[in-house]
């Protein structure tokens, strides 16, 4: 059983404020990632880690920023939140052994910029 | 550019029959795909997988098929249920440069099984 969390799960906010998203797991998984999805729309790769101190951008271009400081938690930051910034984030972490293919995904927070 | 394609955004079968969901992809590099579903307000949940070194993989009423040399996979479900109506979404791993690896994913099948 995967054990990752998103909070908030929905978040409404006006233009120009600071945000965080959190995300952490508890199956101590070293590789974790962050994706952005649209109704009707696949998820894309925005940001991920290899572990504490790593991360990388995605392939899709974004205003937000990743932290990783501990294995278990890898927030997404907006510095500026913006009406464009509308969507689903979703946080994921790469399964070990018997699951290493596999991701495990969070519940998602559904973000409304006015 | 996208690299894993879902060309039927919707599919609706009726409870008891099945349903084959189909994905294409275009990058021959891609080594492993994956199935995931999802439900409204909630994140993707694994289904079920394929490595590109096998054609079939079965567990339970799910089935995946892979056919590389047409660059295709279609998910299996015998017999459909009212609780499979989610959004599908086919994954495909790719390794990226600096040794890791990334899920590209389709846009996603929305399937109705009715009573």
């Amino acid at each position: 059983e995967a054990d990752i969390y998103q909070t908030p799960r929905y978040l409404v906010i006006g233009t120009g404020k600071k945000i965080t998203l959190e995300c952490s797991q508890t199956m101590g998984h070293d590789k974790m990632y962050w994706y952005q999805q649209d109704p009707g729309m696949e998820l894309h790769l925005i940001h991920y880690s290899y572990g504490v101190n790593s991360t990388e951008k995605g392939d899709l271009s974004s205003e937000s920023t990743v932290s990783r400081i501990r294995t278990e938690h890898f927030p997404l930051t907006l510095e500026s939140a913006r009406p464009s910034h509308t969507s689903q984030y979703l946080c994921a972490s790469r399964g070990t052994g018997r699951t290493y293919n596999e991701q495990f995904f969070g519940p998602g927070t559904r973000l409304t910029v006015l | 550019d996208q690299q894993v394609k879902q060309n039927s955004p919707s599919l609706s079968v009726q409870e008891g029959r099945i349903s084959i969901l189909n994905c294409d992809y275009t990058n021959s590099m891609f080594d492993y795909f994956l199935w995931y579903k999802k439900y409204p307000a909630e994140g993707p949940t694994f289904l079920i997988s394929i490595s590109s070194i096998k054609d079939k993989n079965e567990d339970g009423r799910f089935t995946v098929f892979l056919n590389k040399s047409a660059k295709h996979l279609s998910l299996h479900i015998v017999p459909s249920q009212p609780g499979d109506s989610a959004v599908y979404f086919c994954a495909a791993s790719e390794v990226l440069t600096n040794s890791g690896y990334a899920l590209n994913f389709g846009k996603g099948t929305s399937l109705l099984v009715t009573p």
